[in-house]
């Protein structure tokens, strides 16, 4: 099965500057890579995604890029602001021809705090 | 997007005992999903649960201790039977909405968040 490996566990950066949260997946079957934002006691919330057919992706402050070769994937925040602070998670996921998706497979996590 | 809802939103319960789930999305969706998020960790597939089928379990989980139903395209529960202190988790259904990429995605309900004494 899917193994999705997520680095680092925990990440402070200072107010205005940028945050990086990579993974890597294990399956070159999968084809789909969203991202969520958890916030304590909430559920989470899907911040971008992006399908293999293409490199990167980018909406406002937040990015992400995809090396399909390297079985690799990355979380570019720019412009940090204190409400960014939450935990990050990764996930992988086969999208199927006949519609839909295998459930995710989720990395362990990253705790972003965004310091003042 | 889609919105989903879960019942209870939270429970304790005694170990031996088990609990349903119910989760109620307001529109058809063909694919539907339980995770279990244990305390400060990931996200965890239990099974997908599909209408008119069985639910296809992930390794690691069995039907015998988290049945399982679908009656229709709008509704799924998970049972937690027999349950003991290590089930004390948060649990999430989550939904695989329709439509052509890149309209599709899946999001997840508020979570039932379940403490076993």
């Amino acid at each position: 099965g899917e193994n999705v490996e997520q680095h680092p566990s925990t990440l402070s950066v200072q107010e205005g500057d940028s945050a990086v949260i990579k993974c890597t997946y294990s399956d070159s079957a999968s084809n789909y890579f969203p991202w969520y934002k958890q916030e304590l006691g909430k559920r989470p919330q899907l911040i971008i995604d992006i399908r293999s057919n293409v490199g990167e992706k980018k909406d406002q402050r937040i990015a992400v890029t995809l090396n399909k070769t390297a079985k690799h994937f990355s979380l570019h925040i720019t412009e940090t602001q204190p409400e960014d602070s939450a935990v990050y998670f990764c996930a992988a996921s086969t999208t199927l021809l006949r519609g839909g998706a295998d459930g995710l497979t989720f990395g362990k996590g990253t705790h972003l705090i965004i310091q003042p | 997007s889609a919105v989903i809802s879960q019942k209870p939103s939270r429970d304790i319960c005694q170990r031996g005992t088990s609990l349903t789930i119910q989760c109620q999305v307001d529109s058809q969706v063909t694919m539907m999903f339980w995770y279990r998020q244990q305390p400060g960790q990931s996200l965890t597939l239990i099974a997908t649960a599909n209408q008119g089928s069985e639910a296809t379990y992930e390794s690691g989980f069995v039907i015998d201790k988290f049945p399982i139903s679908r009656p229709n395209l709008t509704f799924s529960t998970l049972t937690v039977s027999n349950m003991s202190p290590e089930d004390s988790s948060i649990y999430l259904c989550s939904v695989w909405t329709s439509g052509r990429a890149p309209y599709n995605e899946q999001f997840f309900g508020p979570g039932t968040r379940l403490t076993v004494l």
